[in-house]
């Protein structure tokens, strides 16, 4: 079973405006999350991370939502920028980490 | 470069033979961690070190696979007997022990492809 899901496996963003990836998990004792991007041909990049005792984590562009009762994280990235282009993964933390499926991100000009 | 480094990017070899890969994680991590990675898939874990000592396997880590980590330093992660089953990137990562950073650093993979 998916204990860290990805429901939009692609997003398609105009250079510039707004980028929202979402994620849901089902395991109430998680404690730590984090978003990771992903290029052709390489391993995951760390971008921004959250523990369960905030809300909020801001870090330049991106920020990450933590909404615990409902079980939910979002990534919003803006303004959004044609090298976001990538795939970007959630996971939360338990020593290793249980990653979502991931959703492709395409930012157009 | 002081990341995670793996070796060999590519693997192409045949069912039934074994492979071996290599990892070695950024010099002051004491936790090495490795994951799988299908296609359309997000990287699943398959087992961790903190130190020598490993803590943890996955059930995806069939007695087909082993890894190891003599010196607390490089890891090798070995398939015995290959399956196209086995096709998949194989990703290492290596971090500070929990508590002290819960972020993960990953290597550029492994991509091994079993005809």
């Amino acid at each position: 079973d998916q204990q860290v899901k990805q429901n939009s496996p692609s997003l398609s963003v105009q250079e510039g405006r707004i980028s929202i990836l979402n994620c849901d998990y089902t395991n109430s004792m998680f404690d730590y999350f984090l978003w990771y991007k992903k290029y052709p041909a390489e391993g995951p990049t760390f971008l921004i991370s959250i523990s369960s005792i905030k809300d909020k984590n801001e870090d330049g562009r991106f920020t990450v939502f933590l909404n615990k009762s409902a079980k939910h994280l979002s990534l919003h990235i803006v303004p959004s920028q044609p090298g976001d282009s990538a795939v970007y993964f959630c996971a939360a933390s338990e020593d290793k980490l249980i990653f979502g499926t991931g959703t492709r991100l395409q930012v157009f000009p | 470069d002081t990341g995670v480094s793996q070796d060999p990017r590519h693997k192409i070899t045949k069912r039934g033979q074994n492979v071996t890969f290599r990892c070695d994680p950024i010099s002051e991590h004491n936790r090495l961690y490795w994951y799988r990675q299908t296609l359309g898939q997000g990287p699943e874990f398959l087992t961790y070190f903190q130190n020598e000592a490993q803590l943890e396997k996955s059930r995806l880590l069939s007695d087909r696979f082993s890894a190891e980590r003599p010196k607390g330093s490089f890891s090798t992660l070995e398939i015995q007997r290959t399956e196209q089953g086995d096709s998949a990137m194989y990703l290492c990562a290596s971090s500070l022990a929990r508590g002290l950073a819960h972020e993960q650093f990953f290597g550029p993979g492994t991509r091994l492809t079993v005809l």
